[in-house]
């Protein structure tokens, strides 16, 4: 059973819709991190944060918005989506002194 | 930019066979990761590697780091079929203060056949 889980494991979604990802950790680590996996591409990573600041966001998209009010929750915020941006979203997990990511088992995302 | 470039990208080989896959990156790091993901699934750790010349092994699994040569290698000794997946190499690449941030390489699509 991995300590990172996500909901929802799977989502359909217009173009016009708003969702959540959710992302929960319970391994007591202190930074969390979005990443997209496409087919054929390599693992893009969109966002990362560490005790709950935001350090690094990798041009990603404002549709994209990412929230983590604590340092075992990280929520990803849909809007406006595009086709383009179905994909796998994968949350991750470390320790800061540490660079071992522990992953989740991801959202499957389908925009139409 | 940090690169990182595994080859092959595909690998299609018999059981009982031994194979590599190599791991090449572009600057200076001495932290690499190799995960494994099964179809549908998410990224499951394989191999820490924290060292110039770090080696680890895992059953029929074995990794290796030459920091010199930035160069990575996953060894496969006796392939069975439920070695069958998809590996990804990582390098960590800091960001600014004490972030670690991982740069992916694209994956090899290993296949075993009886």
């Amino acid at each position: 059973e991995t300590g990172v889980t996500q909901t929802p494991r799977h989502l359909v979604m217009g173009m016009t819709n708003k969702k959540s990802l959710k992302c929960e950790q319970h391994l007591g680590h202190n930074a969390m991190y979005w990443y997209k996996q496409s087919a054929k591409k390599p693992l893009e990573l969109m966002f990362v944060y560490n005790f709950k600041e935001q350090t690094e966001n990798n041009s990603v998209p404002s549709r994209f918005s990412p929230e983590c009010p604590n340092s075992s929750h990280l929520f990803l915020h849909l809007h406006t989506l595009q086709p383009e941006d179905s994909a796998l979203y994968l949350c991750a997990s470390s320790h800061l002194s540490l660079g071992e990511q522990y992953f989740g088992p991801g959202t499957r995302l389908t925009v139409t | 930019e940090l690169k990182v470039e595994q080859n092959p990208l595909f690998l299609s080989m018999q059981e009982g066979k031994n194979y590599t896959i190599y791991c090449n990156y572009s600057t200076t790091s001495d932290r690499l990761y190799w995960y494994r993901q099964d179809p549908g699934k998410s990224l499951e750790s394989l191999f820490v590697l924290l060292s110039n010349g770090a080696v680890k092994q895992e059953g029929r699994l074995m990794a290796s780091l030459d920091t010199k040569a930035r160069l990575s290698t996953l060894h496969i000794t006796a392939a069975v079929h439920d070695l069958s997946a998809t590996y990804f190499c990582a390098v960590d690449a800091r960001s600014g203060g004490s972030n670690y941030k991982l740069t992916f390489g694209k994956g090899t699509l290993l296949t075993v056949n009886p």
